[in-house]
């Protein structure tokens, strides 16, 4: 069954630094998702990303942070200059607008580590 | 922010059927139930939805009221892996940025 993956499963960084958090989603989906669920709370959507543009995005999606399509697999999140505060789990996952019930795949996690 | 309500936790035999219980009073009438697990720290996964009528698939049943204010989610018989944090999610049934609100969910301890 096709799956979503991300790469790297753990990143460790220092405040301030920029991480590029990667995703391939399935290949047929159209729609692409970030969410993030930081240590014991719940999972927090942050961005929606659909025909190479952002559909909708949270409070919490600020000029931090920013997503990508580079290329006709790969649907990136970077973080221009890391805080304390983003440290979470962050989870890719994508959509197939043709097929019913429209669930979006999760993708297992990068587990983002700022020191 | 979620429009559902969950039990903060449960326990279930091994073996025996799970009931997991959500409440969604402000539920509109193109809203769907949409249920997803979240086994440890793993992405969430699609278990289950429907509008009004009962459904079942291979990992679930779910039962929604007559007044769909309420909804069940049933797993027949538990195993260890069910272990999980289950989701009760309403949203509309279309494509596109329907995105996902999630809260705090069912913890579900499945007991040998």
């Amino acid at each position: 069954e096709p799956e979503v993956t991300q790469t790297p499963s753990h990143q460790v960084t220092q405040m301030g630094q920029e991480v590029i958090l990667r995703c391939v989603p399935i290949s047929n989906h159209l729609y692409f998702y970030w969410y993030r669920q930081i240590l014991g709370q719940k999972v927090e959507f942050l961005v929606s990303f659909y025909n190479n543009e952002i559909s909708e995005k949270s409070e919490i999606f600020d000029d931090q942070f920013s997503v990508e399509r580079p290329d006709g697999s790969n649907f990136t999140l970077k973080i221009r200059s890391t805080k304390l505060e983003d440290s979470a789990m962050y989870f890719c996952a994508s959509l197939s607008p043709g097929q019913r019930p429209y669930e979006q795949y999760f993708g297992p996690g990068t587990r983002l580590t700022v020191t | 922010d979620a429009k559902t309500t969950q039990p903060p936790s449960m326990d279930c035999a091994e073996g025996r059927a799970a009931n997991l219980p959500c409440n969604h009073s402000t539920i509109s009438g193109n809203e769907y139930v949409y249920w997803y697990r979240q086994i440890h720290s793993q992405g969430p996964q699609y278990i289950i939805h429907g509008l009004k009528n009962n459904e079942t698939n291979e990992m679930a049943s779910l039962i929604i009221t007559e007044d769909r204010k309420s909804s069940t989610l049933i797993l027949p018989h538990a195993t260890l892996r069910d272990t999980a944090v289950y989701y009760c999610i309403v949203r509309a049934l279309a494509p596109g940025a329907n995105n996902l609100f999630f809260g705090t969910g069912t913890r579900l301890t499945v007991i040998p």
